[in-house]
């Protein structure tokens, strides 16, 4: 089955940019979404079709893919980005969404 | 405003049964796919289940496939999850989404509920 790796922790500074990465095999052939979840909430879809973004969501955060990697890059950021990030497929072959196992982004 | 709001989680033994009911309001219902994701405690999502709009089209993981079965009542504007031959490993919260467009697949979960409780203990 279609697998989704992500790094299990980031930590940047405040002000700086954050980069999340989501690795699958061609993935830059697929479409990416990305959701955002603080401690206690339901996520949040901060990212659609790789690079949207939803009204609402802050122009800082923007998505990328190529090849087998699929960015989301959080520009200068905050206190209150502090939450795990997922990415997201739909795999074709199998009929299935695939999420990422989850990054926890922490702002130092 | 668009709401989901979940409910019929609880406390269940194994090999038992439940049915989560998600109440959504404020979009027309038929015209958006929905599905369930789940997460245990301390770990990731976990895709469940889609429906299509209209409930033409449902697909399964494969951890309940067999096991559970979603349905949608138009009438009712309400969703549903029956939840049968429960193992410990199902202990999640539950989550109810609203799809983007009619299709599963093809567009982002854009509305998600507050989630239900289920423990299998």
């Amino acid at each position: 089955s279609y697998v989704l790796t992500q790094p299990p922790s980031v930590s940047v500074a405040p002000g700086k940019p954050a980069r999340i990465s989501c690795g699958g095999n061609n993935i830059g052939g697929k479409t990416v979404h990305w959701y955002q979840q603080k401690p206690g909430q339901a996520p949040v879809l901060v990212i659609s079709y790789d690079s949207d973004r939803p009204s609402g969501i802050p122009e800082r955060f923007s998505g990328s893919t190529s090849g087998n990697a699929a960015t989301l890059t959080i520009s200068r950021v905050e206190a209150g980005d502090e939450a795990d990030y997922y990415c997201q497929v739909w795999d074709g072959s199998t009929e299935i969404w695939v999420f990422g196992g989850g990054t926890k982004l922490t702002v130092l | 405003e668009v709401q989901l709001v979940e409910s019929g989680g609880g406390l269940v033994q194994p090999g038992g049964s439940l049915r989560l009911s998600c109440a959504a309001s404020g979009f027309t219902f038929k015209n958006y796919a929905m599905s369930w994701v789940r997460q245990a405690p301390g770990k990731g999502l976990e895709w469940v289940s889609s429906i299509s709009g209209r409930g033409t089209t449902t697909y399964y993981a494969d951890s309940v496939k067999g096991r559970f079965t979603i349905s949608r009542d138009e009438s009712k504007d309400t969703l549903s999850l029956q939840m049968n031959s429960l193992r410990v490993e199902d202990t999640a919260v539950y989550y109810c989404t609203k799809d983007l467009v009619v299709v599963v697949g093809t567009a982002p979960m854009d509305v998600w509920g507050q989630g239900t409780t289920v423990t299998v203990s």
